[in-house]
């Protein structure tokens, strides 16, 4: 079984880069089908897509989202990451990482929680 | 872009009665609905994909249906577990995307 955790820091300054790695354990993160996605939720809100990469490197992102992100994958370490430039307070959230099969959002990491201040 | 809308956002009910929840498109996504169900302080957790199959573990009390533009899901006989909320969640297969409801929050009566 698959299990995914999130690291990084919890608290980034507003207008710097927030930074966040996803570890993929059990499973490899170069599997045929299985893309790997980041998903935000802001204190008290509901969940918005961030953004997905696949082990050739292949990444999609969410449209309103998609000039402030990049996200990445290191087959070697079995990890992709994410990275938000210009971080406002509307970006504070808890993160979180997850594999999707086939549309599936089947394994999820338990969430890292971001804080930016100003 | 899709827009997705469930209901009610909140709904208290006692433990061991059914319930179902409602979620609805802005326009036509065929099938293509997963249903997640989030605890406080948990990361979600996928119910239902396809609109109506149930994913790996999850009992047979859960049910979804719909096709289109209309999608319910339904929990027979209420356990303790599973107040908690619940979000239906359009995905496209190309261009990946995917697009979420704003939840439905489950409540003991």
């Amino acid at each position: 079984q698959v299990h995914l955790q999130e690291s990084g820091p919890g608290l980034v300054q507003a207008s710097e880069t927030l930074s966040l790695l996803c570890t993929v354990s059990g499973g490899s993160i170069s599997t045929t089908g299985h893309h790997w996605g980041w998903f935000r939720q802001p204190p008290g809100k509901g969940l918005e897509w961030i953004g997905n990469v696949y082990y050739n490197g292949n990444t999609y992102y969410n449209p309103s989202l998609k000039s402030q992100v990049t996200i990445s994958v290191d087959t070697s370490k079995n990890q992709f990451s994410l990275n938000l430039r210009s971080v406002t307070a509307a970006d504070t959230a808890v993160y979180y990482c997850a594999r999707d099969l086939l549309r599936k959002l089947d394994s999820w990491g338990p969430g890292a929680q971001v804080t930016v201040s100003s | 872009e899709i827009v997705m809308t469930q209901s009610p956002a909140t709904l208290s009910v006692s433990p061991g009665e059914r319930v179902t929840l409602s979620c609805r498109a802005s326009q036509s996504i065929g099938s293509q609905l997963a249903w997640y169900k989030q605890k406080p302080g948990q990361a979600p957790r996928l119910l239902i994909y396809g609109a109506s199959a149930r994913a790996t573990g999850i009992p047979a009390r859960f049910s979804g249906s719909g096709s289109g533009t209309a999608f319910t899901l339904t929990i027979g006989s209420l356990q303790s577990e599973d107040f908690a909320v619940y979000y239906c969640q359009h995905y496209n297969n190309w261009p990946i995307m995917y697009t979420f409801g704003q939840g439905t929050k489950l409540e003991i009566k």
